[in-house]
């Protein structure tokens, strides 16, 4: 079965653009959860969507946004890019059985750099 | 404010050696916590979990202890073998808040190197 996809590995992007990173979930796995790494924050959450509804989200601004389509892959946008958003943004995916208990796949991360 | 800590950003240790890695949660209501292991220029990979319900959990070399009453978790690593150098990445997870979703809080990481 294959791992959970991001695309683009990289990216380079000026102040002010905007960026579209796209993420391919397990197949049959419906939750795709997205995180921020950065060196000075850690690993945080950016929001999770199941079924195409967004169920959960962190403490980013609104310029961080994401969908999920029908076939489970999903999107996460970032307008208006400042210095600070220069992070691996990575993917997570999972099969809801309930409890929470379930273990999240991650996928190998888009790495964006703000100029 | 941080509610899950690695207070330790890097380790070295011999090969064949234990490892210790320690975490502390400020969160009461985490009651599920895991361990990645994240090398450069790949995702977190899982290695291990506990349920609040337990206070060891053991997989091969690896184990996790969990102390509730101090809001403590640890990972041992025994022995460390040079593969073992990585990031490691503790996370916990209020798993019975179904609101909760699948919202990881993670730790800093702690850098482990296994020395030949």
């Amino acid at each position: 079965k294959a791992g959970v996809t991001q695309t683009p590995r990289y990216l380079i992007k000026t102040r002010g653009q905007q960026v579209t990173l796209s993420c391919s979930p397990i197949s049959g796995h419906r939750s795709v959860s997205w995180y921020q790494q950065t060196p000075g924050q850690g690993l945080q959450f950016l929001f999770e969507y199941f079924s195409e509804t967004q169920r959960n989200k962190g403490n980013f601004p609104g310029r961080f946004s994401g969908r999920q389509f029908s076939n489970s892959r999903s999107e996460m946008n970032v307008s208006t890019l400042e210095l600070g958003d220069s992070a691996l943004y990575l993917c997570a995916s999972r099969t809801p059985r309930g409890g929470g208990q379930e273990t999240q796949y991650f996928g190998p991360g888009t790495r964006l750099l703000v100029l | 404010d941080q509610q899950v800590k690695q207070n330790s950003p890097s380790l070295s240790v011999q090969e064949g050696r234990i490892s210790i890695l320690n975490c502390d949660y400020t969160n009461s209501m985490f009651d599920y916590f895991l361990w990645y292991k994240k090398y450069p220029a790949e995702g977190p990979t899982f290695l291990i979990s506990i349920s609040s319900i337990k206070d060891k959990n053991e997989d091969g070399r690896f184990t996790v202890f969990l102390n509730k009453s101090a809001k403590h978790l640890s990972l041992h690593i025994v022995p460390s073998q040079p593969g073992d150098s990585a990031v490691y990445f503790c996370a916990a997870t209020p798993s019975l808040i179904k609101a909760a979703g699948n919202k990881l809080t993670f730790g800093g990481g702690t850098r482990v190197l296994v020395k030949p």
